[in-house]
């Protein structure tokens, strides 16, 4: 199973949007609406940020949003802040009852 | 308050074996999908294997497969990851994390395994 496809690193000011986008197959990504997204600080343990494409555990900022086109998910930051730099991650289920994730994005507040 | 801490990483020879352990407390450990997902130094997150919640149906990814056996004890609520014919391409954190349908819900700290003669 291959690695999804991620950005490595995507940038903006405070106050602007990203976007990060996560490519897939026809097996993982465009199959189910099983993509979820990860936040890692350096040195610190992934924390769900979205699951099944576009919902939000509890605790997560409204600035996040997920959303998902054919092979395709894309995570949204809206008004970026300072403390929203990290590494991101996708993941999705696959039609092999396993488990891929994407390479990984590096967020950068200008 | 979910928590999940990882033991039982160190240096270790290739060809040698060892046991990860992971101790869950604050959720219903026994009702729950576990996993371990290991990231390489300065890599990305990989999945390695899910286990069902009365450790009935394993499942891993093909570069373990046939080296790792991931198990549990819900008496005790811990979840284990034996480990064996280790290469240096094993050299990373293992996290365990509980799983929720397709999603990670909550993660360890990650135990740090590295292979090397």
């Amino acid at each position: 199973q291959s690695a999804l496809t991620q950005p490595p690193s995507v940038s903006g000011s405070p106050g602007q949007s990203v976007t990060i986008s996560c490519t897939g197959t026809s097996s993982d990504v465009g199959r189910y609406n099983r993509v979820s997204w990860y936040q890692q600080p350096p040195g610190t343990a992934p924390k769900l940020m979205i699951y099944e494409v576009t919902s939000r555990p509890s605790g997560v900022p409204d600035r996040f949003s997920g959303s998902k086109s054919d092979n395709t998910a894309s995570l949204t930051i809206s008004g970026l802040q300072a403390e929203d730099e990290a590494d991101y991650y996708c993941s999705s289920y696959t039609t092999n009852t396993t488990w891929v994730f994407g390479g990984g994005t590096k967020v950068t507040v200008l | 308050e979910v928590q999940l801490v990882e033991s039982g990483g160190g240096l270790f020879q290739p060809g040698g074996s060892l046991r990860l352990s992971c101790a869950a407390s604050g959720f219903t450990f026994s009702s729950s999908w576990m996993h371990w997902v290991r990231q390489g130094p300065g890599k990305g997150l990989v999945w390695v294997s899910r286990l069902n919640s009365d450790g009935s149906n394993t499942i891993y990814a093909d570069s373990v497969k046939g080296r790792f056996t991931i198990s549990r004890d819900n008496a005790k609520n811990m979840l284990f990851l034996q480990m064996s014919s280790l290469g240096v391409e094993d050299t990373a954190v293992y996290y365990c994390a509980r799983g929720s349908g397709s999603y990670f819900t909550s993660w360890g700290q990650g135990t740090l395994v590295t292979v090397s003669s």
